[in-house]
């Protein structure tokens, strides 16, 4: 079957730190994964992305890993701001022809320490 | 420029009800997914819309019903209320391109309390 899980379901990191979620999904047919963050009582907000033919992608303070040999994704913040703290997913887009559809983990909690 | 909306926030309803959930996609969306979300869990794939059709479909029972209209905004129908369908429902749209997909956007959500 397939599934996208998170390794642990906490992390408390320190302000100014750098923060790693890890995800490890069983499909190795997918097509590209998302990092989405959630806050309290709000819809997942984008992170960023990466495509199945890439290992490595940056954006403002974040990177995505992909290490398509083990089924590994991960998520880096730099300098961990209050404001980083929510629950993080990690999910699978699934695309065939026509239409796509999304797998989620059960989500990390960030907790960021003053 | 509007991002995917949802109404209502909120809603309470019994056991044996029927709900509609509406969402209008963000601008320049044509396609439409939904997912249910229960506390502590990651959203679930309910199915998705593009071009008025239901193209995929997740494992969710008949009693999960939706639509689309002309204009892109979707319903979500919830027949047959049980206490086990309370949670929190997402929208979330994106432009469909052919072999391809846009990021999909989420909306707020509806929180749905079956009681």
């Amino acid at each position: 079957g397939e599934s996208v899980g998170l390794h642990l379901p906490t992390l408390s990191v320190q302000e100014g730190d750098n923060s790693i979620i890890n995800c490890a999904y069983s499909n190795s047919a997918s097509d590209y994964f998302i990092w989405y963050k959630q806050e309290s009582g709000k819809g997942p907000q984008f992170i960023i992305d990466i495509r199945s033919n890439m290992d490595k992608r940056q954006g403002q303070r974040v990177t995505v890993l992909l290490n398509k040999t083990v089924k590994h994704l991960s998520l880096q913040i730099a300098a961990t701001q209050p404001g980083d703290s929510a629950v993080y997913f990690c999910a699978e887009n699934k695309v065939s022809v026509g239409n796509s559809k999304l797998t989620f983990g059960k989500g990390i909690t960030l907790s960021v320490r003053p | 420029d509007a991002g995917v909306t949802q109404s209502p926030t909120h809603l309470i309803k019994t056991r044996g009800q029927q709900v509609t959930l509406r969402c209008s996609p963000k601008s320049g969306h044509d396609t439409v997914s939904w997912y249910q979300q229960a506390l502590g869990q990651g959203p679930q794939f309910i199915f998705q819309y593009y071009e008025e059709e239901e193209r995929q479909r997740g494992n969710f029972p008949d009693r999960f019903s939706g639509h689309q209209f002309p204009n892109y905004s979707s319903e979500l129908n919830v027949n047959a209320l049980l206490l086990g369908d309370s949670a929190l429902y997402l929208c979330a749209s994106n432009a469909l391109v052919w072999d391809s997909s846009d990021t999909q956007y989420f909306g707020p959500g509806t929180r749905l309390t079956v009681l």
